[in-house]
């Protein structure tokens, strides 16, 4: 039971460059979502999903784009990198978001440095 | 401006000693939760309380939930090395959204 998998663990862009981070998850679950974390500030939703076909934005959402065309996957594109995201980002998964005490899981997250 | 805070930030305190963290907020939320997360590791849930005034206990971790459902706290008792680690508490805003505080990086010494 793999969980939530998260592809790269590292990686180093330069300003301009286009990437995308890669989330899967084998627990059949509706809910998905992306997280950055920096320091003193803890986590902050980017994006997330209900289901597959449906994304929404969140709390910093520019810069980012997703697309959920399967359950299983919730892949993160940074369209032009800038040092601002230089971060550690993280996908959760949950069973369902309509629910308060559903757990969310998360991933080991994605470090990454734009220069 | 964080919508949970966290107090204190840092904290360093010996084997065998008590502590609480803080998690405040002038928001209402529909239930919070409480992760700890290791180095290189993402968050993993401890708990989730959902009714203001809500004690739950695990182990020597005690989770209470505020009657008015803003603010929370974590008491360990008998603090040991093992529970060294980052202390992150999350407010559910509507059925979506989690939001988090900035972190409790707690330190045992043995």
């Amino acid at each position: 039971n793999a969980g939530v998998t998260q592809t790269p663990k590292f990686q180093v862009l330069k300003t301009g460059q286009s990437m995308t981070l890669q989330c899967a998850q084998d627990m059949n679950h509706e809910y998905m979502s992306w997280y950055r974390q920096d320091p003193g500030m803890g986590l902050r939703l980017i994006h997330y999903s209900v289901g597959a076909g449906i994304t929404d934005q969140g709390e910093v959402p520019n810069g980012y784009n997703v697309s959920r065309s399967t359950t299983e996957d919730f892949p993160l594109r940074l369209l032009s990198a800038a040092p601002s995201q230089t971060s550690v980002y993280f996908c959760a998964s949950s069973f369902s978001a309509d629910r308060g005490k559903q757990p969310q899981h998360f991933g080991d997250g994605t470090r990454l440095s734009i220069l | 401006t964080q919508l949970l805070e966290q107090s204190p930030q840092f904290l360093s305190i010996q084997e065998g000693e008590n502590l609480t963290v803080y998690c405040n907020s002038s928001s209402v939320f529909s239930s919070l939760q409480w992760y700890r997360q290791e180095p290189g590791e993402g968050p993993v849930l401890l708990v989730t309380v959902v009714t203001g005034g809500e004690v739950k206990k695990l182990k020597r971790l005690t989770f209470q939930f505020g009657d008015a459902r803003k603010d929370s706290s974590l008491h360990i008792t008998a603090a040991q090395p093992g529970d060294t680690g980052l202390y992150l508490c999350a407010g559910r805003q509507g059925a979506q959204k989690l939001v988090f505080g900035q972190g409790t990086r707690l330190t045992i010494n043995p």
